[in-house]
């Protein structure tokens, strides 16, 4: 099973800022099979990026994702105050059978200042 | 728009059973994987349970295979995930979620309900 790691564990920035947040993974993230997600308390959790760097339709283009094999990044430039949250980083490159086929990392929760 | 409705969720005792329902709407239910996604309190995202759009593969995570049962009703545009032999560490809010395709690899989740909770508690 692919262990996901993420940090820092809690980012408190101002509005306006750069927000950087790493996640690591135990194993090679094959075909760059990584994704983000922004969970907000009362809501479901949303999609902001897939296969690494993939921008999901509707995002706003200050979220961007990098990385590859094992070390992956998400940038929000220029945070907003709705950008506070919970993100998470989750891998799908199995394995498929046997284990978990996908996992999450703990998560990284953003505060607005 | 997409619209997933999660219900089915309450208080039951160690042991018990309880059925989970995910109404869907706004896409075409049969052409696309389903999923089933919890948080414990207090902690982050834990995959349960996986259906293909044509129910032809369900997949389970260890913590519940054999006590879970994931199924889909695609008439009604509904998911349903039977928990059985619940223990108290299958607390949490379940949410169901749409996969970005159809088939039983599919695990990018493109759209989520709000969840419902389960509480398993004597």
């Amino acid at each position: 099973e692919i262990v996901l790691t993420q940090s820092p564990g809690t980012l408190s920035l101002s509005p306006g800022e750069r927000a950087t947040l790493s996640c690591r993974a135990s194993q090679y993230v094959r075909n760059n099979y990584l994704a983000w997600y922004h969970l907000k308390p009362g809501q479901g959790p949303r999609l902001l990026i897939h296969a690494v760097s993939k921008r999901v339709t509707g995002i706003p283009d200050r979220f961007s994702g990098s990385g590859s094999g094992t070390d992956f990044t998400l940038t929000i430039n220029g945070l907003e105050p709705e950008d506070l949250g919970v993100y998470y980083c989750q891998q799908y490159a199995g394995p498929y059978y046997g284990g978990s086929p996908e996992t999450f990392g703990p998560g990284t929760k953003v505060e607005i200042k | 728009e997409v619209q997933l409705l999660e219900s089915g969720g309450g208080l039951v005792r160690p042991g018990g059973s309880l059925r989970l329902s995910c109404a869907a709407s706004g896409f075409t239910f049969d052409e696309y994987a389903m999923h089933w996604v919890r948080q414990a309190p207090g902690k982050g995202l834990e995959w349960v349970s996986l259906i293909g759009g044509s129910d032809a593969n369900r997949r389970y995570a260890d913590s519940v295979r054999g006590r879970f049962t994931i199924s889909r009703d695609n008439s009604k545009n509904t998911l349903f995930l039977q928990m059985d032999s619940l223990r108290p560490e299958d607390t949490a809010l379940y949410f169901c979620a749409k996969a970005d395709c159809g088939d039983s690899a599919c695990y990018v989740k493109d759209f989520w309900g709000h969840g419902t909770l389960v509480t398993v508690s004597s």
